[in-house]
């Protein structure tokens, strides 16, 4: 069984960029979602997917987008990079059926620094 | 939504048992309680969760109050090992999962 990956484990970008995030599901998970962590801090939601649909949304502003592919695997974008953006960034993939709590299984994340 | 309140840091003699509270006195009936940990900014990785009863598995054991305001996650034997964030999270619907700022757990020898 393949647990979650990211690519890539480190990335510099500076100000007003924008970067792209990658992350592929445990092997049979269906949802994607994915958190922002600032140093000191716990993660922060950012979005789910699931059947390739955002199905929920934490505050973060639209420049924040993603995706997810037919596989289960998924991007993150973010536009118009800011300095506070620089953190790390979690992937976290859960098979959903109705009516049965789920966990979650996070992958080893994205370090985002923004210069 | 519901949140959490959590003890910044707690410290545990080795081989002793570790017992991190969390207090969620706002959640409601359809809200599970889920306990994750994060050691030296890894992933998080998932012990255990409930809903009403208490809940047991290799790892840890999770007690929630028969008013569901509060629970205990419950490490038998602490080691070294354990030395880590642990996150008490009330999950709300399918889709939100809120985290808080955890218990920084020191285990010494």
């Amino acid at each position: 069984e393949t647990g979650v990956t990211q690519s890539p484990t480190h990335l510099i970008k500076t100000r007003g960029q924008q970067v792209t995030l990658r992350c592929s599901s445990q092997s049979g998970h269906n949802t994607v979602s994915w958190y922002q962590q600032a140093l000191g801090q716990g993660p922060q939601f950012i979005f789910q997917y699931y059947r390739e649909e955002e199905n929920g949304r934490g505050n973060f502003p639209p420049r924040f987008s993603g995706l997810q592919f037919p596989n289960y695997s998924s991007e993150l974008n973010v536009n118009a990079l800011e300095l506070d953006d620089s953190a790390l960034y979690l992937c976290a993939s859960s098979f959903r059926s109705s009516g049965r709590a789920e966990e979650q299984f996070f992958g080893p994340g994205t370090r985002l620094t923004v210069l | 939504d519901a949140k959490t309140t959590q003890p910044t840091s707690m410290d545990c003699a080795e081989g002793r048992a570790a017992n991190l509270p969390c207090n969620h006195s706002t959640i409601s009936g359809n809200e599970y309680v889920y306990w994750y940990r994060q050691i030296h900014s890894q992933g998080p990785q998932y012990i255990i969760h409930g809903l009403k009863n208490n809940e047991t598995n290799e790892m840890a054991s999770l007690i929630i109050t028969e008013d569901r305001k509060s629970s205990t996650l419950i490490l038998p034997h602490a080691t070294l090992r354990d030395t880590a964030v642990y996150y008490c999270i009330v999950r709300y619907n399918f889709n939100k999962f809120y985290f808080g700022s955890g218990t920084k757990l020191n285990v010494k020898p």
